[in-house]
């Protein structure tokens, strides 16, 4: 069965400084999609990044980075130098090709204080 | 574009009550789906569709839960008779085209409470 664990339930830093959200999954299957989402104070999911099984190039977007790793089936995000409007929840997610289902991890509520 | 939209946005109803909860989905896409947000159990899909055809129900709670979607733009989750453990965030969200495309885009989600 498919799992995301999400071990961090609260991280709280300062400002500028950089922070990584850990993700870990488990599937049976060789071929699958992980994700991230923003949920800030407002409710909203944003979507964030979706990477291909196939793909384990790390992927960079200004301040955002997410770093793949199938040999540790980890799938996490950095913040590099964060600011106060990053203060949000973060979920990572997996899905099967054609199963078309996420599977959200419980969530990391990340607060950046000014 | 518009985005996913559902409607109420907050939805107070009181337990026994019947409730309806709408979504239009953004064009084109041809998936639906609809989750539930708790403290408690997280985010959980409910029920989605394909081409407005209902692929797999099987988060669905119990029978006092239904999902319709009669047309590509326009969804419904329904609850009858409503019960305080029903209190949650109800999210819709859409993707598509094809099943090349996996991201889901998420609408503001309804706030239920029952009392």
């Amino acid at each position: 069965a498919q799992k995301v664990t999400q071990a961090q339930t609260e991280i709280s830093v300062v400002e500028k400084e950089d922070v990584t959200l850990d993700c870990v999954y488990e599937t049976r299957d060789t071929t699958y999609y992980l994700f991230w989402y923003k949920q800030p104070p407002s409710g909203e999911l944003v979507f964030l990044i979706r990477r291909n099984s196939f793909d384990e190039q790390n992927e960079i977007s200004g301040r955002y980075s997410w770093n793949f790793q199938k040999s540790t089936s980890s799938f996490n995000f950095t913040i590099t130098a964060s600011q106060v409007v990053d203060s949000a929840v973060y979920f990572c997610a997996l899905s099967e090709p054609g199963a078309q289902k996420l599977v959200f991890g419980q969530g990391t509520r990340l607060t950046i204080n000014p | 574009d518009a985005g996913v939209i559902q409607s109420p946005r907050h939805e107070v109803t009181e337990m026994g009550q019947e409730v309806t909860l709408r979504c239009k989905p953004i064009s084109g896409h041809d998936y639906l789906f609809w989750y539930r947000q708790t403290m408690m159990r997280g985010l959980e899909l409910l029920i989605y569709f394909n081409n407005n055809v209902p692929i797999d129900d099987s988060g669905m709670p119990e029978d006092r839960f239904s999902a319709k979607m009669p047309n590509a733009s326009f969804s419904t989750l329904k609850i009858q008779p409503s019960e305080p453990r029903d209190s949650a965030v109800y999210f819709c969200a859409s993707s598509g085209q094809g099943a090349l495309t996996y991201e889901q885009y998420f609408g503001p989600g309804t706030r239920l409470t029952v009392t």
